[in-house]
């Protein structure tokens, strides 16, 4: 079983959609929890980073974390198309001094206008 | 603000070449720096990390090494391809003890 489990997708929307992503862990130990938005051929880059259970708002992004259940998702209101890309979740876990970053393989999300 | 640069953007190198990939960070000090390689559905699986100068942790036996010969630079190295280096090789950065993680533009690598 992976650490971290992501549907890889991809996920068609249209325009204005609300859109709904998510991740799952096996890992207690993950303390800290990230969204990065890929664009095909670039570096990811980073979109929400959470570390309590609850959610965090930034601008039409909602990240949300469910440490009971080990469950983490990203929330994106009104879609657009430059939101199409693929999103990657991730979570860290103190290993000897420095946070190891563990991620998911991604989900590819095309919004459609 | 801090910066990131690698490159080059885009190699194709021959089986047995060697290789030399550089990633610089600027308006930071001490960083944590990485370097991740990403394969199609595969996410991105981390090669190097060095906390400092000199100190360069490997997560994966492979054909590769990593060197940080100054504090704001990583690079990646290899005496020999294979074709199984073939990918897309991320660099990216972090302040100490922290998990958010900066990423450069990447290099797609292909070896023929």
């Amino acid at each position: 079983q992976k650490e971290v489990e992501q549907d890889p997708g991809p996920l068609s929307v249209p325009e204005g959609a609300i859109v709904s992503l998510n991740c799952t862990y096996s890992n207690s130990a993950f303390q800290y929890f990230m969204w990065y938005r890929q664009y095909s051929r670039k570096g990811p880059e980073l979109l929400m980073y959470t570390y309590s259970s609850g959610n965090k708002e930034d601008g039409r992004f909602t990240a949300q974390v469910d440490k009971s259940s080990k469950y983490i998702s990203l929330f994106i209101r009104d879609s657009q198309p430059s939101d199409s890309a693929t999103y990657l979740c991730a979570m860290s876990q103190n290993s000897g001094g420095y946070q190891k970053v563990t991620f998911g393989t991604g989900t590819k999300l095309q919004v459609i206008p | 603000s801090q910066t990131i640069h690698q490159w080059p953007a885009t190699l194709v190198q021959p089986v047995g070449s060697p290789l030399s990939l550089e990633c610089t960070v600027e308006g930071t000090s001490n960083p944590n720096l990485y370097w991740y390689r990403q394969a199609a559905g595969r996410g991105l699986q981390l090669l190097f990390y060095s906390v400092g100068i000199g100190q360069i942790s490997s997560e994966v036996p492979q054909n590769l090494s990593a060197s940080r010969p100054q504090d704001r630079q990583f690079i990646l190295s290899s005496k020999k391809l294979l074709l199984s280096d073939s990918g897309f090789y991320l660099c990216a950065w972090s302040a100490t003890g922290v998990a958010e993680a900066f990423f450069g533009q990447g290099t797609r690598l292909t070896v023929v």
